[in-house]
């Protein structure tokens, strides 16, 4: 099976400006998870998906957003981007969920923010 | 909520040498325990997990962790490391109340040789 796949791996943006980033998970994974990974701060849970709804969100303004597709896709969004958003943004998929399941990580799409 | 602290930031050791990655955790229900690796310019991958059952957990390339609940820990052990081992080692807590997995801060493991 094909692992996670995140597009792109690397982008660089303005500040003000919006971005967004995709994730593909493993094929009939239907729980999608974003991460932001920064030196500062670790790894910090931005949100889950399964089957289209946002099940779980972590401790972010909203100006972080997401969304799953019917196929699992999934896509999130950051508006008004702010240089603190410069982060390595990592996605999981999991059959489930979390909980006992294992999750399974993507590459992740690196954000600089200028 | 729970919790994971990762009790040291960076563990440099020499090749061969055993190593101990600490990690302590902090839950008011039964959990369920991971450690994750990640190497340079990669996303984090599976080492071991704690689910239930027997206390003592082993990966395939020789780590293993033990769950012990009265101390609330998961420490990673090697009695052995390589240079290969070098990386950036996560622990990480979930149940199934929450479905919401907390990472800790991390511990950069650096093997010299």
């Amino acid at each position: 099976k094909a692992g996670v796949t995140q597009t792109p791996r690397y982008l660089i943006k303005t500040r003000g400006q919006q971005v967004t980033l995709s994730c593909s998970p493993i094929s009939g994974h239907r729980s999608v998870s974003w991460y932001q990974q920064t030196p500062g701060q670790g790894l910090q849970f931005l949100f889950e998906y399964f089957s289209e709804t946002q099940r779980n969100k972590g401790n972010f303004p909203g100006r972080f957003s997401g969304r799953q597709f019917s196929n699992s896709r999934s896509e999130m969004n950051v508006s008004t981007l702010e240089l603190g958003d410069s982060a390595l943004y990592l996605c999981a998929s999991s059959l489930w969920g979390q909980g006992a399941y294992e999750q399974y990580f993507g590459p992740g799409t690196r954000l600089t923010v200028t | 909520a729970q919790s994971v602290t990762q009790l040291d930031s960076q563990v440099p050791v020499f090749e061969e040498a055993p190593v101990e990655l600490r990690c302590n955790y902090s839950s008011s229900v039964s959990v369920y325990l991971f450690w994750y690796v990640q190497y340079p310019n990669q996303g984090l991958q599976l080492l071991l997990k704690y689910l239930s059952g027997s206390t003592l957990v082993e990966s395939i390339n020789g780590f293993e962790a033990e769950f012990n609940k009265s101390q609330t820990s998961f420490h990673l052990r090697k009695p052995s490391v390589h240079i290969s081992d070098t990386a950036e080692y996560f622990c990480a807590v979930s149940d199934n109340n929450n479905n919401d997995m907390r990472f800790g801060a991390g511990t950069r493991l650096t093997v010299k040789p």
